[in-house]
């Protein structure tokens, strides 16, 4: 299958810096790319689609000033938390969307840990 | 509008045993249905997928999961259980370029 890598897979950083975490489609170009969150024990959470050279769609009651998405090349989506919070510690991953004919797949990168002091 | 519903947030098997992980879905579309498996602080594997094949999906590590749309489910099962199972599995459903995850099952195997 496709490859997708996360950078970084763990990060810690201190309260009100921001953080950049890379998505990156290794063997494939990608249209569209996707980021979740998910909190422990839980489940993913849509947070974001991500479309090449254009604004990313926010889902409903996740802050687009505060979560900053790029996705500036068909194999590079960047996340952004801005002004990091202990309440914004969580795993996120991404995912890059494959179409082949009428079927799209998505493939998901391994996940960033972010911990914020 | 879709959705998916995993009936059993925990289930717990003996090593040897067979597994069953519930999963039911519904979807305005076409659905293509997956299931991806998470080990602790992991990202997430694929297991098997279902994009209107076949309806017995066979995937990776002996896991298999029948797409029944009379009964919209997609369960998956493995005939018998390993240590290495133990994880967290989800039931994803996409349609219409939208990602549904099930809340997640936790899989435990007892020795």
């Amino acid at each position: 299958g496709a490859v997708v890598s996360q950078h970084p897979s763990r990060v810690i950083c201190k309260s009100g810096t921001s953080v950049k975490i890379e998505c990156r489609s290794l063997d494939f170009q990608a249209t569209t790319m996707f980021w979740y969150r998910q909190f422990p024990k839980k489940s993913l959470m849509l947070m974001a689609t991500s479309n090449e050279g254009s604004k990313a769609t926010y889902e409903q009651g996740v802050e687009k000033d505060k979560f900053l998405i790029n996705h500036a090349s068909l194999t590079l989506s960047t996340l952004t938390v801005t002004s990091a919070h202990p309440e914004d510690s969580s795993f996120y991953i991404c995912s890059a969307s494959r179409v082949a004919g009428d079927q799209h797949e998505q493939f998901f990168g391994p996940g960033t840990r972010l911990t914020v002091l | 509008a879709q959705s998916v519903t995993q009936l059993d947030s925990h289930v717990s098997v003996s090593e040897g045993t067979p597994v069953l992980l519930r999963c039911n879905y519904s979807s305005s579309y076409s659905p293509s249905l997956f299931w991806y498996v998470q080990h602790p602080n992991k990202g997430l594997q694929l297991l098997l997928k279902y994009t209107s094949a076949a309806t017995l999906v066979k995937g990776i590590n002996g896991f298999e999961a029948e797409f029944k749309k009379s009964e919209t489910s997609f369960h998956l099962t493995k005939p018998s259980a390993h240590m290495s199972d133990a994880a967290e599995y989800f039931c994803v459903v996409t349609g219409g370029f939208k990602t549904i995850f099930g809340a997640g099952t936790r899989l435990f195997v007892k020795a």
